[in-house]
């Protein structure tokens, strides 16, 4: 069993939608939960990144973690054809642990 | 000017070849990074280094090797490179010890026949 399991999509939504991304994960030692973008030909870049367990939102984007059930979010309100992208989620340990995993990458498109 | 580079961004080789991937960045940063993406498989690591004389192997060392040669340059070398070696590598750095964040290079596309 992966440590990070993610849908790798595509997933096709309209203009104006929201957008749900999910990964699930095994070990309970992650403290760091981030999100990643992903455009084509390009590397990934830190979209969004929460420590433990909790809700943050920076603008259309809200990212969610639920350690209980070993699950996080990432919503999209109003999505944008630009948001048309990869998007990986990401793990790590505590200080000291080196341990940072990335998930297999959901492929979004957004329909104009 | 990026902060992270990388070269060659693309590279056909073929097997049997011994091959350099070589990594710069002017962040400062203490720790660096090599992956492997692959369809399916994401992001892998191959190897990683949190300071110059500190080298640690990843999940997918195997026929890979690396040199940091300053805090600056981190270099990959597939020394006789096989088919399923082909795969987009990337660079990536952080801050450490707390550097969650990963800055990502633009990648080297690497085929090899």
């Amino acid at each position: 069993q992966k440590e990070v399991e993610q849908d790798p999509g595509p997933l096709s939504v309209p203009e104006g939608a929201i957008v749900s991304l999910n990964c699930t994960y095994s070990n309970s030692a992650f403290q760091y939960f981030m999100w990643y973008r992903q455009y084509s030909r390009k590397g990934p870049e830190l979209l969004m990144y929460t420590y433990s367990s909790g809700n943050k939102e920076d603008g259309r984007f809200t990212a969610q973690v639920d350690k209980s059930s070993k699950y996080i979010s990432l919503f999209i309100r109003d999505s944008q054809p630009s948001d048309s992208a990869t998007y990986l989620c990401a793990m790590s340990g505590a200080s000291g642990t080196y341990k940072y995993i990335f998930g297999t990458g959901t492929r979004l498109k957004v329909l104009a | 000017d990026a902060d992270v580079t990388q070269t060659p961004r693309n590279r056909i080789t073929k097997t049997g070849k011994r091959i350099m991937l070589e990594c710069s960045q002017t962040k400062g940063h203490d720790r660096m990074y090599w992956y492997r993406q692959d369809p399916g498989l994401g992001l892998r690591l191959i190897y990683y280094s949190f300071d110059v004389k500190d080298i640690n192997k990843g999940e997918i060392s195997d026929g890979y090797s690396v040199s940091r040669q300053a805090q600056a340059k981190f270099s990959l070398s597939l020394e006789s490179a096989i088919p399923n070696q082909t795969a987009l590598y990337f660079c990536a750095t952080s801050d450490g010890p707390l550097g969650h964040e990963q800055f990502f290079g633009p990648g080297t596309r690497l085929t090899v026949l």
